[in-house]
């Protein structure tokens, strides 16, 4: 597989429950990116990874937000204490560097009850 | 706060119809602007524009940046059905951490009717 990979494709949670969300970028791209889409808008940045370093965060990602890339490969996403706010498409994104064509996974939609 | 705002928000048109897409920005440390076309699910990646006035074009897509006026339009000639989607438009900025960071606009839903 070549491509951005992303699991769960849909994840339907309780208010209150933690969640997480998986990202396999494609192999050879350093760079690792989340963003979050909601129905109606664009791609909203969340945060971005080069290799194993977390490089920078959204003000839009609150405490209850956390990402890892632990040996600089797959990413994960969790979100604690789910709120129905958080319910929306979580899009991971890779790239070889610092290249703006980044490729997209087909997202992991939320929806929190 | 970096801002990228699309027009239409949603346009109609019939096959065969040429539509003309918009996209405005404000944002520091411009590096590139970005055209995504998104259907049900992931964005696929359309054009990036560094410079002004070159037109980049695939098939019957063109686009254009004005770096002075700060927008940018995508053009979409014969549409199809198929041109149906989501058209996004991103910047991305330079500078510290911000590299490779994009910023979205809110997308233009373009429908294509038979």
């Amino acid at each position: 597989d070549t491509g951005v990979s992303q699991n769960p494709r849909h994840k339907i949670t309780k208010r209150g429950q933690n969640v997480t969300f998986r990202c396999d970028p494609i192999s050879e791209h350093n760079r690792l990116y989340w963003y979050r889409q909601t129905l109606g808008q664009g791609p909203e940045f969340l945060t971005y990874f080069q290799n194993e370093a977390q490089l920078e965060k959204s003000r839009l990602l609150s405490d209850r937000f956390s990402a890892e890339r632990p040996k600089g490969s797959f990413s994960t996403l969790e979100i604690q204490r789910t709120e129905q706010g958080d319910s929306a498409m979580y899009l991971c994104a890779s790239s070889p560097g610092g290249n703006y064509g980044y490729t997209f996974g087909s997202g992991t939609r939320l929806t929190v009850v | 706060e970096d801002k990228v705002v699309q027009s239409p928000l949603s346009l109609v048109v019939h096959e065969g119809d040429t539509v003309t897409l918009n996209c405005s920005y404000e944002v520091t440390n411009f590096r590139s602007l970005l055209w995504y076309k998104q259907e049900k699910k992931a964005p696929t990646f359309l054009f990036m524009l560094t410079s002004s006035g070159i037109e980049k074009k695939s098939g019957r897509l063109s686009s254009i940046l004005d770096k002075k006026e700060l927008f940018s339009i995508l053009n979409i000639t014969a549409t199809q059905t198929g041109d149906s989607a989501v058209y996004l438009c991103a910047v991305g900025s330079a500078g510290g951490t911000s590299y490779g960071k994009l910023t979205f606009g809110q997308g233009t839903i373009l429908t294509v009717h038979p």
